[in-house]
């Protein structure tokens, strides 16, 4: 069971743009930044979105993440085919001192 | 270009201890604003963070291990290593090795291992 909350899948067509949503608590969520990670089949996590809406050079700006109180969003647009993938959410934990990990989100594009 | 690199057996016994190790290449281990950090990923399932050393070498540990994960670093080889005690089923995972950036608040996990397989049976 994991600490933060995503819907376990999530579907779009290409072009379209998908939101997928990310609820924590005060000790994480509530008093951190939030991280997304997108995971492709077979592969280790990348980092996509930090301090809940900041994007690593080359991710590309179809990518945009946003907080508020104790949840978070991660939005993609002009969706894709190689989007899709399993997307994780994720924030400082204040209780554990380290970093607590949503169940992850199965995007599928139709 | 940063580059981390998970190494140890891929099969442990239970009851016995799993050892990883990560190397890293292209930054230095010692290198202040950066945590090392461990995480699993249980067959079909999400991520979960095992613990972390810092550039200070403050180790973390997530309480849900019960004091079961150590982790170590060898700065002479650039490398950071993980221990966990008393395996069961319940630890086969995939383990990466991923790079945290520290600089006042965590700013994510920005360089990944590609992961090793580890099965206790």
């Amino acid at each position: 069971q994991s600490v933060l909350t995503q819907p376990p899948s999530a579907s779009g067509t290409p072009g379209q743009r998908v939101t997928i949503s990310c609820s924590g608590s005060n000790s994480n969520i509530g008093s951190n930044t939030v991280e997304w990670y997108q995971q492709l089949p077979g592969t280790a996590p990348k980092l996509l979105i930090y301090i809940s809406n900041q994007r690593p050079s080359g991710i590309p700006d179809r990518f945009s993440g946003s907080k508020s109180g104790t949840s978070a969003s991660l939005a993609i647009s002009g969706l894709q085919s190689e989007d899709e993938a399993d997307y994780y959410c994720a924030a400082w934990d204040d209780s554990m001192n380290g970093p607590v990990f949503g169940g992850g989100t199965k995007l599928t594009v139709l | 270009q940063v580059q981390l690199q998970e190494s140890g057996p891929g099969l442990v016994k239970p009851s016995q201890t799993l050892s990883l190790t990560c190397t890293v290449s292209g930054a230095s281990i010692s290198s202040g604003g950066y945590y090392w950090s461990w995480i699993r990923q249980h067959p079909g399932k999400g991520l979960e963070w095992i613990g972390y050393i810092n550039y200070s070498g403050t180790t973390y540990y997530n309480p849900s291990l019960r004091g079961r994960a150590s982790i170590s670093v060898d700065t002479s080889k650039n490398q950071f290593s993980l221990k966990l005690t008393t395996v069961t089923g319940a630890d086969t995972a995939v383990h990466f090795c991923a790079r945290g950036r520290w600089f006042g608040e965590s700013q994510g996990m920005d360089v990944w291992g590609q992961g090793t397989t580890v099965t206790v049976s």
